[in-house]
């Protein structure tokens, strides 16, 4: 049972337009949310989070927006970079749970110059 | 600062062998999940050490096992391997058990079981 889904396996933007990343997630308990990339032969990299008592987040080009009666979220990169390109990968936590992070299946993004 | 890091990078084991992953935790951290990658997926987690205990654990069988050492480092054993076991085997470090204590992942070490 997948509690959280990334449905896009892959997005192909251009530099310089938005990239817009989707999540999905079942389990109504989770209420703390983050986005991870990774590049090959590294490990995840942090990159935004918003807890359930936000509908948005922002830090710089990386906004996440969380809509809790959808129970989706989203993550836009603007303006998009070729550096940008990279698996994203959505989570979805308990915090009063044991803190363990249920990961989506990710979305590879490629942007293009 | 040194971030998390693992040993070894690659390894290649046959079915029904044993294997011991290691972790070296990011200073200051108490805190180390282990997570196992199959090709195609999301990480999925295996279990959390805290200040050398188990502190949760994810749908693994009881062949997958740890420990924390004192100084936080970690390590990840798992007996009597299994074809499904390949994959790549991430540790994170964090400086609480907290959600909102972001988790920082080493590069992982890739197991071949053939």
């Amino acid at each position: 049972d997948q509690q959280v889904k990334q449905n896009s396996p892959s997005l192909s933007v251009q530099e310089g337009r938005i990239s817009i990343l989707n999540c999905d997630y079942t389990n109504s308990m989770f209420d703390y949310f983050l986005w991870y990339k990774k590049y090959p032969a590294e490990g995840p990299t942090f990159l935004i989070s918003i807890s359930s008592i936000k509908d948005k987040n922002e830090d710089g080009r990386f906004t996440v927006f969380l809509n809790k009666s959808a129970k989706h979220l989203s993550l836009h990169i603007v303006p998009s970079q070729p550096g940008d390109s990279a698996v994203y990968f959505c989570a979805a936590s308990e915090t009063s749970g044991t803190y363990k992070y249920i990961f989506g299946t990710g979305t590879r993004l490629k942007v293009l110059a | 600062e040194t971030g998390v890091t693992q040993s070894p990078t690659h390894l290649i084991k046959t079915r029904g062998q044993q294997v011991t992953l290691r972790c070296s935790s990011q200073s200051g951290h108490n805190t180390v999940s282990w997570y196992q990658q199959a090709l195609g997926q999301g990480p999925q987690f295996i279990f959390q050490y805290y200040r050398e205990e188990e502190n949760g654990r994810g749908n693994f069988p009881p062949r997958f096992s740890g420990l924390q050492f004192p100084n936080y480092s970690s390590e990840l054993n798992v007996n009597a391997l299994e074809l499904d076991d390949s994959a790549l085997y991430l540790c994170a470090s964090s400086p609480g058990t907290a959600s909102y204590n972001e988790q920082f992942f080493g590069p992982g070490t890739r197991l071949t079981v053939l």
